[in-house]
């Protein structure tokens, strides 16, 4: 099976930087995904991580360790309309063709 | 280059009626993906199609559920005699298989609500 975990909520200030963690296991892995999804609305893609290290694009950057079954988001120059959920999903591998997700970390953005 | 499309976008039912939705995916997409999702939870996969033939059903998908991709381009979900406990967003995702590099694109769901 898998499991895939993170925060259920996470707080930050405009401007700051934040860190979501993801931690999954798994019996097949073919990459690591982001997705953003505010409320009402379909989940966005962000980023997609297959080898280990960090994936930067702009202010967001995802970080990957597949030996320790471990990933994060990581959100810097925060901006209101950054509060959304922030979804870690587990890629398509040879022995399923589905994507699993997690529940989603709500975030939410104070000024 | 338009994004998925989803139709309807809100589905109000009563309790034991029928309802149907459909998906148009990216036009160079040949994997379609169905998902659904409740509050506070991640998207759950339903079933997914490689052009028209239906590869994997999750088990979540009960006999209640059927879905289609007649040509390999739209496909329709349908879901029979509607339980209050099917309430929930229902997602279309598609995308282009290339080798083991794959990303989905969501549509922006269908939101059924069953009374």
């Amino acid at each position: 099976g898998q499991n895939i975990d993170q925060p259920t909520e996470m707080t930050a200030t405009e401007g700051a930087i934040v860190q979501i963690n993801c931690t999954y296991q798994t019996s097949g892995f073919n990459g690591l995904f982001w997705y953003q999804q505010h409320a009402g609305e379909a989940p966005t893609f962000l980023s997609y991580n297959v080898l280990d290290g960090l994936e930067e694009k702009g202010r967001f950057s995802s970080f990957l360790s597949r030996s320790k079954g471990y990933s994060y988001l990581l959100l810097k120059e925060l901006q209101m309309k950054d509060s959304a959920s922030y979804l870690c999903a587990v890629g398509p591998s040879y022995n399923n063709n589905d994507m699993r997700f997690g529940a989603g970390t709500r975030l939410t953005v104070k000024p | 280059d338009t994004g998925v499309s989803q139709d309807p976008r809100h589905k109000i039912t009563k309790r034991g009626q029928n309802v149907t939705f459909r998906c148009d995916p990216i036009s160079e997409h040949n994997r379609l993906y169905w998902y659904r999702q409740t509050l506070g939870q991640g998207p759950e996969f339903l079933t997914y199609f490689q052009n028209e033939a239906q590869l994997e059903k999750s088990r979540l998908l009960s006999d209640r559920f059927s879905a289609e991709r007649p040509k390999g381009s739209f496909s329709t979900l349908e879901i029979q005699r509607t339980e209050q406990g099917d309430s929930a967003m229902y997602l279309c995702a598609s995308s282009l298989n290339r080798r083991k590099k794959e990303t989905q694109y969501f549509g922006p769901g269908t939101r059924l609500l069953v009374l």
